[in-house]
């Protein structure tokens, strides 16, 4: 059962957008900490897609964008293309547990 | 271009050690914090340990304090972590990941191409 909670999988027909929910607690994301997002493509390592809550890394595409309000945040892929098909993670840090923590990764399957 | 480099996995049996290394380069190792973070098979990320720039300040996943110790050698650019105690759910691919700054709290903003760990009873 991880910290955050995010949704197993989510699918889209090229072209179209898709939204990731990361669901936190009071000790986390709604302790105000940062929520950033990290793509791993089959076979990969992680790569970070997404830091401080909305800023893109180096190279990472526009069509990737990312909010956080109160206790959740969610990322946005919007013109979905095939090389999107991953899973993505959202990372935070939290106070009880004095560590980072993850959610427990969402599929995109791009149909 | 940043490099992280993870060495030192490989297959044990249970309550024995291993010792896994993470060298670095492409960055002043010793202003920023780092992670280990595993994935099981087929599982999500889990973090595991951090430790500051400084190396002043570890903190440990519940299930792995008493058994992993993270340390590092900022004068080698190198980062470690020391596993005891083996259990088999300790099966996973191990990755070091630097963070976006000195603290533990920042995010996880290069990854090494991780190094298996393999336990078996």
């Amino acid at each position: 059962q991880s910290v955050l909670t995010q949704p197993p999988s989510v699918s889209g027909a090229p072209g179209q957008s898709v939204t990731i929910s990361c669901t936190g607690s009071n000790s986390n994301i709604g302790a105000a900490y940062d929520v950033h997002w990290h793509q791993q493509l089959p076979g990969k390592a992680p790569k970070l897609l997404i830091y401080t809550n909305s800023n893109r890394a180096s190279g990472v595409p526009d069509r990737f964008s990312a909010s956080k309000s109160g206790t959740s945040a969610s990322l946005v892929i919007t013109g979905l293309q095939a090389e999107d098909e991953a899973d993505y993670y959202c990372q935070s840090y939290d106070d009880s547990l004095s560590g980072s923590v993850f959610g427990g990764g969402t599929k995109v399957t791009v149909l | 271009e940043v490099q992280l480099w993870e060495s030192g996995g490989g297959l044990v049996q249970t309550g024995e050690s291993l010792r896994l290394s993470c060298e670095v380069s492409g960055f002043t190792f010793r202003s920023f914090a780092m992670s280990w973070v595993r994935q099981a098979p087929g599982k999500g990320l889990e973090w595991v340990s951090s430790i500051s720039g400084s190396g002043g300040t570890t903190n440990y996943a519940e299930s792995m304090k008493g058994r992993f110790t993270i340390s590092r050698d900022n004068s080698k650019n190198t980062l470690y972590l020391q596993m005891n105690s083996l259990r088999a759910e300790d099966t996973a691919v191990y990755y070091c990941a630097s963070q976006g700054g000195s603290g533990t709290f920042h995010e996880m903003d290069h990854w090494g191409q991780g190094t298996q760990v393999s336990v078996s009873s």
